[in-house]
């Protein structure tokens, strides 16, 4: 079975510019879920979508926002980039919520904001 | 406010004997535990995970203990072999009833090298 692929796995953008970053889950996972890891913070939460819905948030600025298609496709956008978002984004998928569920990661997108 | 702290940044063992990674959670409300092991450029892979009506929990190698009274939990592998070299990452996940319902707070890892 195919694991968690994200799309592009690395992008280097200039302050102020948006992005897309793009996650396809596990076959048949219906929860999807994103990450930002820094050096300095760790993996911290941003969002979790689960049948199309967002089902959870973390603590992110509005700049972050995503979505979930019906076929459990995720992406994520920010926008009105800043040097501090510079990060890896990771995406994770798992069969249900991550309240019921084991999560699988995908190997991330390295983005590099200029 | 860091709910999930891993203090040992790193951590420096010889190939054979045993590994101990500890993991300090300060939220009660935390029902479910878990460990996730990252290679360099690969995202987190689930490792182990606990309950938090559960003080054991093993798989193999791999042995996770949970003390609640104490908020703390730790990852023994035994015996530690040279591919278990990865940064380990514990994270807990917020039970019923808190405003942290069903999400992962993740510590900031710990670098775990296993020397020949």
């Amino acid at each position: 079975k195919a694991g968690v692929t994200q799309t592009p796995r690395y992008l280097i953008k200039t302050r102020g510019q948006q992005v897309t970053l793009s996650c396809s889950p596990i076959s048949g996972h219906r929860s999807v879920s994103w990450y930002q890891q820094t050096p300095g913070q760790g993996l911290q939460f941003l969002f979790e979508y689960f049948s199309e819905t967002q089902r959870n948030k973390g603590n992110f600025p509005g700049r972050f926002s995503g979505r979930q298609f019906s076929n459990s496709r995720s992406e994520m956008n920010v926008s009105t980039l800043e040097l501090g978002d510079s990060a890896l984004y990771l995406c994770a998928s798992s069969l249900s919520q991550v309240a019921l569920g084991t999560q699988y990661f995908g190997p991330g997108t390295r983005l590099t904001v200029l | 406010d860091q709910q999930v702290k891993q203090n040992s940044p790193s951590l420096s063992v010889q190939e054979g004997r045993i590994s101990i990674l500890n993991c300090d959670y300060t939220n009660s409300m935390f029902d479910y535990f878990l460990w996730y092991k990252k290679y360099p450029a690969e995202g987190p892979t689930f490792l182990i995970s606990i309950s938090s009506i559960k003080d054991k929990n093993e798989d193999g190698r791999f042995t996770v203990f949970l003390n609640k009274s104490a908020k703390h939990l730790s990852l023994h592998i035994v015996p530690s072999q040279p591919g278990d070299s990865a940064v380990y990452f514990c994270a807990a996940r917020g039970g019923a009833g808190g405003t942290s319902y069903g999400k992962l707070t993740f510590g900031q890892g710990t670098i775990l090298t296993v020397h020949p």
